[in-house]
């Protein structure tokens, strides 16, 4: 049971590179979000998927896109990478209407 | 932007005290609220939630509400050193205040000393 998958767990992108985030969770939840944090910022909310076919803004959405590929997968694409999204990314999922089961997280750096 | 404050800390406390840590929010109508713990280099996790209702209590963990004040405390008995950590509080914002939607403090971070 490896709950909540996040791939890759590092990257490094030049400014205006592309590349996305993915989340998978096998536990068969509804729910899934993308969160960022940055030092003194707390965890920001980028986008959420109540259910499959689904997903709605959170805080932070500009310079970002979802697809919630199915029940278990929700990606995160940075279509044009900028210094501003270095961040760490954590994806998350939930059977509730809250994030319960974290994954472990991106760490990544846009140069 | 409904506000979520804490203190940042470093709450120091010896091993064996009770540790409190307190979240101010600005929404008065908020009805939920939750606390997740963060160890360094770690993705954080959901220890308690609680709502509106009433205060919970779940092994050496105790969430409590003051509404009169707008603020949330969660107390850690018998601190162990295995509890030093960031902890951040959350409730949710938005309109109809989902619990989809969670604003985050920045956290506070406790250390327990052996």
């Amino acid at each position: 049971n490896a709950g909540v998958t996040q791939t890759p767990k590092f990257q490094v992108l030049k400014t205006g590179q592309s590349m996305t985030l993915q989340c998978a969770q096998d536990m068969n939840h509804n729910s899934m979000y993308w969160y960022r944090q940055d030092p003194g910022m707390g965890l920001r909310l980028i986008y959420y998927s109540a259910s499959e076919g689904t997903t709605d803004k959170g805080e932070v959405p500009n310079g970002y896109n979802v697809s919630r590929l199915n029940k278990r997968e929700f990606s995160l694409r940075l279509e044009s990478a900028a210094p501003s999204q270095t961040s760490v990314y954590f994806c998350a999922s939930s059977s509730n209407r809250f994030p319960w089961y974290f994954g472990a997280g991106t760490r990544l750096s846009v140069l | 932007q409904k506000e979520v404050e804490q203190n940042s800390g470093p709450l120091s406390v010896p091993e064996g005290a009770i540790a409190s840590l307190n979240c101010t929010y600005s929404d008065r109508g908020s009805q939920s609220f939750f606390w997740y713990r963060q160890y360094s280099g770690k993705s954080p996790e959901l220890i308690m939630f609680i709502y509106s209702n009433g205060d919970k209590e779940d092994g050496r963990f105790t969430a409590q509400l003051n509404k009169a004040s707008q603020y949330v405390s969660l107390l850690i008995r018998d601190s162990q050193p295995s509890d030093s950590a960031t902890y951040l509080c959350a409730v949710p914002f938005g309109s109809g205040g989902s619990n989809y939607k969670l604003t985050f403090g920045k956290g506070t971070l406790l250390t327990v000393n052996p």
